[in-house]
């Protein structure tokens, strides 16, 4: 049972144009949601994350977007730069669960980007 | 450097034996968390301890167990090992905020070879 789904295993974009990595959910519950980025040989790192009171949150060149009634987010890069390459993982969690999901983050397959110059 | 350490970075070992992950966490963060990624599969959690107690237990199997000693490191424990086994393994850690973990910091995982 996949709870979180990143339906594109890889994207490629032109550097200094938009990248959009997408996610999508199933469990209701979820209210919290974070992006990682991982490379080679080492592992994810934190990027930014949204709270389900907001529908976007920005960062720099990284926004992320929340369609709560779609159950779909999204990160978008912009510019995307060629050191941007790298796996994306999108990850869900809700925040209210005790018992044996406290503290659990529900990762998606991940999606490689990859910037070309 | 992540300040979340573990060991070690590579293991080859052959179908039915045991092998030990271990992992440091960040100084100060209580919670570590054990996580599998497998080929063509998302990070799939494991387990994770608090403070030297479980806390949440996600598909781990039976063959499977970890601890979070007094000095907050922790170990999995992998036996009767199958070639499916072959995965990252990561540890991550973190410390709660209003009592949950809004992010963690993994170490660069430890992969697996079943042969």
């Amino acid at each position: 049972d996949q709870q979180v789904k990143q339906n594109s295993p890889s994207l490629s974009v032109q550097e200094g144009r938009i990248s959009i990595l997408n996610c999508d959910y199933t469990n209701s519950m979820f209210d919290y949601f974070l992006w990682y980025k991982k490379y080679p040989a080492e592992g994810p790192t934190f990027l930014i994350s949204i709270s389900s009171i907001k529908d976007k949150n920005e960062d720099g060149r990284f926004t992320v977007f929340l369609n709560k009634s779609a159950k779909h987010l999204s990160l978008h890069i912009v510019p995307s730069q060629p050191g941007d390459s790298a796996v994306y993982f999108c990850a869900a969690s809700d925040t209210n669960a005790g018992g044996t999901s406290y503290g659990k983050l529900t990762f998606g397959q991940g999606t490689i980007l990859t910037v070309h110059p | 450097d992540s300040g979340v350490t573990q060991t070690p970075k590579h293991l080859i070992t052959a179908t039915g034996q045991r092998v030990t992950l271990r992992c440091s966490p960040r100084s100060g963060d209580l919670s570590v968390y054990w996580y599998q990624q497998s080929l063509d599969q998302g990070l799939q959690f494991l387990i994770q301890y608090y403070n030297g107690e479980e806390r949440a237990k996600g598909n781990i199997l039976e063959r499977f167990s970890a601890q979070q000693f007094p000095d907050l490191h922790s170990e999995l424990n992998l036996s009767s090992l199958e070639l499916g086994d072959s995965a990252l393994y990561f540890c991550a850690s973190s410390v709660p905020i209003r009592g949950f973990n809004y992010g963690y910091t993994f170490g660069s995982g430890t992969r697996l070879t079943v042969v």
